[in-house]
């Protein structure tokens, strides 16, 4: 059984970076896409990008956050990263990431998530 | 962007009732090639990650009890749950995969 398991700071001063990693277990990181979406305070579910490895590296991003939004993979480590710029209170939220395949780009597995407060 | 809209906002049911919730997309979600509607729906509970329920608007993910149907094309689509039970108040999203950025619609909570 595949699981995915967040982590990083909960508490982010604005204007900082926010980085999160995703740890993949049970199951290879390539061949499929690994993305990331949150959701503010039970409030609606916003997709911010995806990345996929095989020989190669494909990232798609939200254009709402693509100037400021950069994803990565680490496929020794079974892990793929996220880091967002330039934070503001508007980016308070739970972060999950969550698997898609290839040929359904719905996501089957999900991590628990992980709550991040921009706050001074 | 691909607009997601569901009604109603939340509803209030009984056991063993019917329930049927609305999504409706700003354009079309049906593939001309394979004729398939990009459509998905998931369940989320409090303190959870989304639940995957449904795919391609009428496919039921593996393990989802046969309670759970999704119907619909092109546009506009509806989850129903027959006899619902109390492990089903939840709140459930719509999903558009047909298209970059991946979209929701704002969640229907089904309470009793």
């Amino acid at each position: 059984q595949v699981q995915l398991q967040e982590s990083g700071p909960g508490l982010v001063k604005p204007s900082e970076t926010l980085s999160l990693t995703c740890t993949v277990s049970g199951g290879s990181i390539s061949n499929y896409y690994w993305n990331w979406v949150r959701q503010p305070a039970e409030k609606e579910l916003e997709w911010l990008g995806r990345i996929y490895t095989n020989r190669k590296v494909v990232t798609h991003y939200n254009p709402s956050l693509e100037s400021r939004l950069t994803m990565s993979v680490d496929t020794s480590m079974n892990q793929v990263s996220l880091k967002l710029y330039s934070l503001s209170a508007a980016d308070t939220a739970v972060y999950y990431c969550a698997r898609s395949r290839d040929d359904v780009n719905v996501f089957d597995f999900w991590g628990q998530g992980t709550r991040v407060t921009v706050s001074s | 962007d691909i607009v997601m809209t569901q009604s109603p906002d939340s509803l209030a049911v009984s056991l063993g009732e019917t329930v049927t919730i609305n999504c409706k997309s700003s354009q079309t979600l049906l593939y001309a090639s394979n004729n398939k509607n990009y459509l998905a729906w998931y369940q989320q509970k409090p303190g959870q990650p989304p639940n995957l329920i449904i795919y391609w608007a009428s496919t039921r993910e593996f393990g989802v009890p046969d309670r759970f149907s999704g119907s619909g094309s092109v546009t506009d689509f509806t989850l129903t749950i027959n006899n619902l039970q109390a492990e089903d108040v939840a709140v459930y999203y719509c999903h558009q995969y047909y298209l970059t950025p991946f979209t929701f619609g704002p969640g229907t909570g089904v309470h009793l």
